[in-house]
């Protein structure tokens, strides 16, 4: 399967900073990466996502940058609030043929904000 | 439009025992997926319905593992003679035609013991 490489795999900011949350792809069959926020017991939402006819995408506090050469996007949260604590998983787009276009996840990463 | 929502949301089960979960995607939504997700990982792909059709399963879903989606709308997700292993978050997100978007439900959380 398609690996999908996310760091950090924790994160702790104060209130106010940046939180920056990077992710490397290998291959990918679409161009369409999401971003989801988890919190605990909860289901991935779905928080924002790019195609790379574009190199950053941004909704509110959050913005995804994307560099297609390098393979690699991030989500930068601006203004953080303890509120934004929660685990955020990037993805990439795996087409089997099917129509299927699963995703696949990195492994995520722990985002905490304190005040 | 009130979102995907599966059922139960919690499952606790002996291991060799039976268990079948429900997702119920958003309406209109004619592609459907299930995931598992385990502890400190992202959601891994299991399955994928369009309509009624199954066309994907992962290598992940092992034989006895079966899905099924009758009428192109709920879907059940079946485990048979569970293991300890089995334990997880198990996953259904759902899509329409013509976008990328997934949109996933609340999850079932199997524990086996």
């Amino acid at each position: 399967q398609q690996q999908v490489k996310q760091s950090p795999q924790s994160l702790i900011v104060q209130k106010g900073g940046i939180s920056i949350i990077n992710c490397a792809y290998e291959n990918t069959a679409f161009d369409y990466f999401p971003w989801y926020q988890q919190f605990p017991g909860k289901g991935p939402a779905l928080l924002i996502a790019i195609r790379p006819d574009v190199s950053e995408k941004k909704e509110g506090r959050f913005t995804i940058s994307f560099n297609k050469s390098a393979k690699q996007f991030s989500l930068h949260i601006m203004d953080s609030q303890p509120g934004d604590s929660a685990t955020y998983f990037c993805a990439n787009t795996t087409y089997s043929g099917a129509g299927s276009y699963q995703l696949t996840f990195g492994k995520g990463t722990k985002l905490s904000v304190i005040p | 439009d009130t979102g995907v929502s599966q059922d139960p949301r919690h499952k606790i089960t002996k291991r060799g025992q039976n268990v079948t979960f429900r997702c119920d995607p958003i309406s209109e939504h004619n592609r459907l997926y299930w995931y598992r997700q385990t502890l400190g990982q992202g959601p891994e792909f299991l399955t994928y319905f369009q309509n009624e059709a199954q066309l994907e399963k992962s290598r992940l879903l092992s034989d006895r593992f079966s899905a099924e989606r009758p009428k192109g709308s709920f879907s059940t997700l079946e485990i048979q003679r569970t293991e300890q292993g089995d334990s997880a978050m198990y996953l259904c997100a759902s899509r329409t035609d013509g976008t990328h978007e997934q949109y996933f439900g609340p999850g079932t959380r199997l524990t086996v013991t």
